[in-house]
C-alpha cells in the first residue's frame, strides 16, 4: 500500500505563515485532504480536493499540490490552530477505493 | 444537525470479539460511503475499512483483513464494525467517517466522536 510521509513537527510564531508538506506517490494521482485534531477531540476536515474550504474553516487555511508533494498553508497562524495534522488521499499502489492517512504533523504556535 | 455516533467501545481481552456502532443523522446516510477510521493511543490516524452505499463492495487495511467485518443497515442509519480475534494493537479510538461525494482523492467530512477499543489481559 502506498505511505504519505509528513514532517513530524513544525513552529511558527503567532501571526506568521506555515507549510506543512505530505509526500506519496499516490499524490501524483490524486490530491490530498487535510484534518486537523485537537487533544481529545476527532479530526476535522481543513482542506479537500484541489484547493475546498468546508463551511466554517478560516481562508487562512489553504492546499496546493505539486508533483508528489501536497501542501497545507496557514496565512497568519493563530493560537487556536496549534493542532496535530494529518494527510490523506487514496492509494494508487493498487485498489483506489482504499485510503491512506500521512504520518502527521505536530503544529506549535509560538 | 448532521452527525455520527459511535458506540460498543470497551475492554476486551486478547482474542475476543466486539461490535462497535455508528448511528448517523441529518442526512441521507445511504447516499454515502462510510469508513472507520482508528487511533492507537499517542499514534497518528489509520483507515481501517469503508462500504459502498448498498453495501455490495467493502475494503480493508491489510492488519483487519479476515478479522474485521464491516456493515450498514441503511433502513436504521447505522453503520457496523465486527472485531474477532482482536490483538493488543487493536487498542485504539474508532471514529466512524462520511466519505465525501465527488472528491478526488477523497476526503472523510463529518466524523464521530470515537469510541475507545482496549484489548488486555
Amino acid at each position: 500500500s502506498s505511505e504519505l510521509t509528513q514532517d513530524p513537527a513544525v513552529s511558527v510564531a503567532l501571526g506568521q505563515t506555515v507549510r506543512i508538506t505530505c509526500q506519496g506517490d499516490s499524490l501524483r494521482s490524486y490530491y490530498a485532504s487535510w484534518y486537523q485534531q485537537k487533544p481529545g477531540q476527532a479530526p476535522v476536515l481543513v482542506i479537500y480536493g484541489k484547493n475546498n474550504r468546508p463551511s466554517g474553516i478560516p481562508d487562512r487555511f489553504s492546499g496546493s499540490s505539486s508533483g508528489n508533494t501536497a501542501s497545507l498553508t496557514i496565512t497568519g497562524a493563530q493560537a487556536e490552530d496549534e493542532a496535530d495534522y494529518y494527510c490523506n488521499s487514496r492509494d494508487s499502489s493498487g485498489n483506489h477505493l482504499v485510503y491512506v492517512f500521512g504520518t502527521g504533523t505536530k503544529v506549535t504556535v509560538l | 444537525e448532521v452527525q455520527l455516533v459511535e458506540s460498543g467501545g470497551g475492554l476486551v481481552q486478547p482474542g475476543g470479539s466486539l461490535r462497535l456502532s455508528c448511528a448517523a443523522s441529518g442526512f441521507t446516510f445511504s447516499s454515502y460511503w462510510m469508513s472507520w477510521v482508528r487511533q492507537a493511543p499517542g499514534k497518528g490516524l489509520e483507515w481501517v475499512a469503508n462500504i459502498k452505499q448498498d453495501g455490495s463492495e467493502k475494503y480493508y487495511v491489510d492488519s483487519v483483513k479476515g478479522r474485521f467485518t464491516i456493515s450498514r443497515d441503511n433502513a436504521k442509519n447505522s453503520l457496523y464494525l465486527q472485531m474477532n480475534s482482536l490483538r493488543a494493537e487493536d487498542t485504539a479510538v474508532y471514529y466512524c467517517a462520511r466519505e465525501a461525494t465527488m472528491v478526488r482523492g477523497g476526503a472523510f467530512d463529518i466524523w464521530g466522536q470515537g469510541t475507545m477499543v482496549t484489548v488486555s489481559s
